[in-house]
């Protein structure tokens, strides 16, 4: 059955990179019908949807407006898995990372990111 | 911006049906999702297309979907559904977004 495991570290200071990687089995990242996905969780924003990529013929993205500026989500198909670096984070960006993909029929196991100095 | 609207909680007995509401304005032409939370855990899929459920979702859990409102409903709801309910759809330019969530208590 399809797995994703995320990793990636828990802590982040300010004004550096948030990266975290979500690998995948029993699927694959360049599946033409899935969408690979980047979702956050915190008490102020609730579950929040930041981002995706998707093959089907040719890579897309497609970013939440409110991180737009400052994400990036790729694929890389040599290890089946994707990854998200969000820059210049404040602790506003504080939150449970999760992975998942198309509308969320398997999600990952949640990753905590504290950003703090 | 588009958003989509729960109410922040639902409470009813156990063995009574539980009703969830998910508001939007592109409701009647995208998808509704419905996620189930239970505290200190990741997301599962109840309900996916406004009305399927997963494999391994037990029947008291369905979804309906009319107009601008999609409704997740729970028949005979049992102390182990308290759980955090999240609607998912996208706006009318596909991309994703969550309800603000709505807390079930059944007690």
């Amino acid at each position: 059955q399809i797995q994703l495991q995320q990793s990636g570290p828990g802590l982040v200071k300010p004004s550096q990179t948030l990266s975290l990687t979500c690998a995948i089995s029993g699927d694959s990242v360049s599946s033409n019908s899935a969408a690979w996905n980047w979702i956050r969780q915190s008490p102020s924003r609730g579950l929040e949807w930041l981002g995706r990529t998707y093959y089907r013929s040719q890579w897309y993205n497609d970013y939440a407006v409110s991180v737009k500026s400052r994400i990036t989500i790729n694929p890389d198909t040599s290890n089946n898995q994707f990854s998200l670096q969000l820059n210049s984070v404040t602790p506003e960006d504080t939150a449970v990372y999760y992975c998942a993909r198309g509308y969320g029929d398997v999600w990952g196991q949640g990753t905590t990111v504290t950003v703090s100095s | 911006s588009y958003e989509l609207t729960q109410p922040p909680s639902v409470s009813v007995s156990p063995g009574q049906t539980a009703r969830i509401t998910c508001s939007g304005d592109a409701l009647p032409k995208k998808y509704a999702y419905w996620h189930q939370q239970k505290s200190g855990q990741a997301p599962v899929m109840v309900i996916y297309e406004d009305s399927k459920r997963p494999s391994g979702i037990p029947e008291r859990f369905s979804g309906s979907s009319s107009g601008t409102m999609a409704t997740l409903s729970i028949s005979g709801a049992q102390v182990e559904d308290e759980a955090d309910y999240y609607c998912y759809s996208t706006d009318s330019s596909g991309i994703p977004l969550f309800g603000g969530g709505t807390k079930l208590t059944v007690l």
